[in-house]
């Protein structure tokens, strides 16, 4: 099993739609939680991390599961802009244990 | 916000020479900083962390010879890709945490990262 698995998509929505990302991880001691959202050719940039309670920025919400050992990621009222591949990063082992997953594909469609 | 600058963006070599890639930490101190490699479609993937002032750790399957690391100051960690064959063209991106005492809940922030193409 994987460390970190995601859903690789493509996610194909409509503009103005709601769509959700989960990323399971398999380290039940994995201590802190990140979605970064990579656009084509370019670096990872952080998106939000994700905290216990639970947390919101704007049309961005993330959450953590830690009995189920997931995370996601539900992105309101899609704008094309949104199109991009999410990141799932999960950090464990001490602070230079950072695991990425593979990404899931979002393309938003007009 | 914390800001790594990673040069080149984009180098095309021939086999055989060698490429080296540089990562800085422009408002912050960066006493390890972070190496990754990302292939078409791939995640990316961890080659070796950088310490400053001592030698790097690299991950399982990575060429420490082939990757020469150096972390000579705060601020900047080179990556040299020696003696360069079509297989290493990839995606190469540095990042580095930017609090003083770096912890596991503060997030990475990546260079804009390197595209290597090697003929």
């Amino acid at each position: 099993r994987k460390e970190v698995e995601q859903d690789p998509g493509p996610f194909n929505v409509p503009e103005g739609a709601t769509v959700a990302f989960n990323c399971t991880y398999s380290n039940s001691a994995s201590q802190s939680f990140f979605w970064y959202r990579q656009d084509c050719r370019k670096e990872p940039k952080l998106l939000m991390s994700v905290y216990s309670s639970g947390n919101e920025d704007g049309r961005f919400t993330a959450q953590l599961n830690r009995a189920s050992q997931y995370i996601s990621l539900l992105i309101r009222d899609s704008k094309l802009s949104d199109s991009a591949t999410y990141l799932c990063v999960v950090n464990s082992g001490g602070y230079q244990k950072v695991t990425f997953g593979t990404g899931t594909k979002l393309q938003v469609i007009p | 916000g914390a800001v790594v600058s990673q040069h080149p963006s984009w180098v095309i070599c021939k086999s055989g020479t060698s490429v080296k890639i540089e990562c800085r930490s422009l408002d912050f101190q960066a006493t390890t900083m972070f190496w990754y490699r990302q292939f078409p479609k791939q995640s990316l993937m961890l080659m070796a962390t950088s310490n400053e002032g001592s030698k790097a750790t690299y991950e399982q399957g990575v060429e420490k010879d082939k990757f020469l690391i150096n972390h000579a100051s705060l601020t900047l960690s080179t990556l040299t890709v020696t003696s360069a064959h079509p297989e290493d063209s990839s995606f190469y991106i540095c990042s580095a945490r930017d609090t003083p005492i770096a912890s596991y809940n503060s997030p990475l922030h990546f260079g804009n990262g390197t595209r290597l193409t090697v003929t």
